[in-house]
């Protein structure tokens, strides 16, 4: 069965504390991705990446970076938390390329800053 | 740029009774599209996906939809819901050799 691991459900963070949220995927996907969740506003990508180290910014990479060192792993980095990044973070893997492929997702990160 | 509208954001609906679920994108090229459902605290799956061919399509749960390229649809539908549809659906669309877009997402509301 396939599957993408968030190492944390739930995570509560005080302004200005650096955060790391962890994903690793069992399927040898190429690609990978860090979308974040807000009522209303649907999934918004944050960053993919298509290869170990490789790395392309989303719709809204503004306070976050990330790391890929290994084809499994992708983590999600916010440098100093604010508490607008309060939201559902779902990381998610999927083959290369884009064709119709299915992409699969991780339970989701509730991270809240306070 | 292709887009993609989901035109309820909440859908109550009986249990038992038929429900439709609309999606309407919008592309110059010809697309790929999806429609994924999300159960309360947990993360988006597959429901269903139309690459080419068949223009209806069948998923998971018996659920289905239909790609209508004159009206750039593409509803989903279930004949006969159950408490458990209780979720959130995203409809999205990727051309080739492009990222995938998500709609905003429709909570569908079962009642009893």
């Amino acid at each position: 069965d396939v599957k993408v691991t968030q190492s944390s459900r739930y995570l509560v963070k005080r302004t200005g504390e650096k955060v790391f949220l962890e994903c690793v995927q069992d399927m040898d996907h190429e690609n990978m991705f860090w979308y974040r969740q807000d009522p209303g506003l649907g999934l918004r990508l944050i960053y993919f990446s298509y290869d170990v180290k490789m790395k392309e910014k989303g719709d809204i990479p503004e306070g976050y970076s990330v790391s890929r060192e290994k084809k499994e792993r992708f983590s999600l980095i916010l440098e100093s938390a604010s508490t607008n990044q309060t939201s559902m973070y779902l990381c998610a893997s999927s083959p290369p390329g884009y064709s119709g492929n299915t992409i699969y997702f991780g339970e989701g990160s509730w991270l809240t800053v306070v | 740029a292709q887009s993609v509208t989901q035109l309820d954001s909440q859908v109550p609906v009986f249990e038992e009774a038929p429900v439709e679920l609309r999606c309407n994108y919008s592309s110059s090229v010809s697309v790929y599209l999806f429609w994924y459902v999300q159960y309360p605290n947990q993360g988006l799956q597959l429901l269903l996906k139309y690459l080419s061919g068949s223009t209806l399509v069948k998923g998971i749960n018996g659920f289905e939809a239909e790609f209508n390229k004159s009206q750039t649809s593409f509803h989903l539908r279930k004949p006969s819901v159950h408490i458990s549809d209780t979720a959130e659906y995203f409809c999205a669309v990727s051309k080739w050799d492009d990222k995938i877009i998500f709609g905003k997402g429709t909570r569908l509301h079962i009642l009893p």
